[in-house]
């Protein structure tokens, strides 16, 4: 069975500074990784989607994925105070059309 | 194009009544998802729907949940008998070219 784990935090960082979140997986053939940010009371919103081994960059986020390792991370470079949020890392399970989701990084960006 | 719909936003009801919710996706969107989160945790899928038939249900706990989309377009989930473990926002998403797109929640309170 597929899983996602994640650290629950919460991930302090200061503003200004890089904000580093892992996420690791168990199904070695996985292909295709997805980042939602979820505000406090907010539903999660897709951020970042990575398929292919190596960086993919849009703005301030990059998205790592190394196979090989079978994690995937989540850079934001100068970090805001509005990037406190929880970040949720998923992947497509079994079935069609299904995600299968970690429990989540609460990052905190302090001022 | 208009997001995923979701109503209530908010539900207070004491243990043992019944609730429902409801939920109309992206026009075009053939997979439907509802999900529970409770506080801390990922998304929790409950059930999801390929046009109106069920692709997958096997963790919505069938004597208490119930969930319909009759004509593949909205959908409603019911929980009767509540209990308090049922406390948790209640998420519809649907699935388009890249991940999901989720309404805005309910968030259910069992007292």
């Amino acid at each position: 069975q597929k899983e996602v784990e994640q650290n629950s935090g919460p991930l302090s960082v200061p503003e200004g500074a890089i904000a580093s979140l892992n996420c690791t997986y168990s199904d070695r053939g996985s292909q295709s990784f997805f980042w939602y940010r979820q505000y406090s009371g907010k539903s999660p919103e897709l951020i970042m989607f990575i398929y292919s081994n190596g960086d993919k960059e849009d703005g301030r986020f990059t998205a790592q994925l190394n196979k090989a390792s079978q994690y995937v991370s989540l850079l934001i470079r100068d970090s805001q105070p509005s990037d406190s949020a929880t970040y949720l890392c998923a992947l497509p399970g079994d079935s069609n059309y299904q995600l299968i989701w970690g429990a989540g990084t609460k990052l905190i960006i302090k001022p | 194009e208009a997001g995923v719909a979701q109503s209530p936003r908010y539900k207070i009801i004491e243990k043992r009544q019944s609730v429902a919710f409801w939920c109309n996706p992206i026009s075009g969107h053939a997979t439907l998802y509802w999900y529970q989160q409770i506080l801390g945790q990922g998304p929790k899928l409950l059930i999801q729907f390929q046009n109106n038939g069920v692709v997958d249900d096997s963790q919505l706990p069938k004597d208490r949940f119930s969930a319909e989309r009759l004509k593949g377009v909205d959908s409603t989930l019911k929980i009767q008998p509540a209990k308090l473990e049922d406390s948790a926002v209640y998420l519809c998403a649907s699935s388009g070219v890249v991940g999901y797109t989720f309404g805005s929640g309910t968030r259910l309170t069992v007292v």
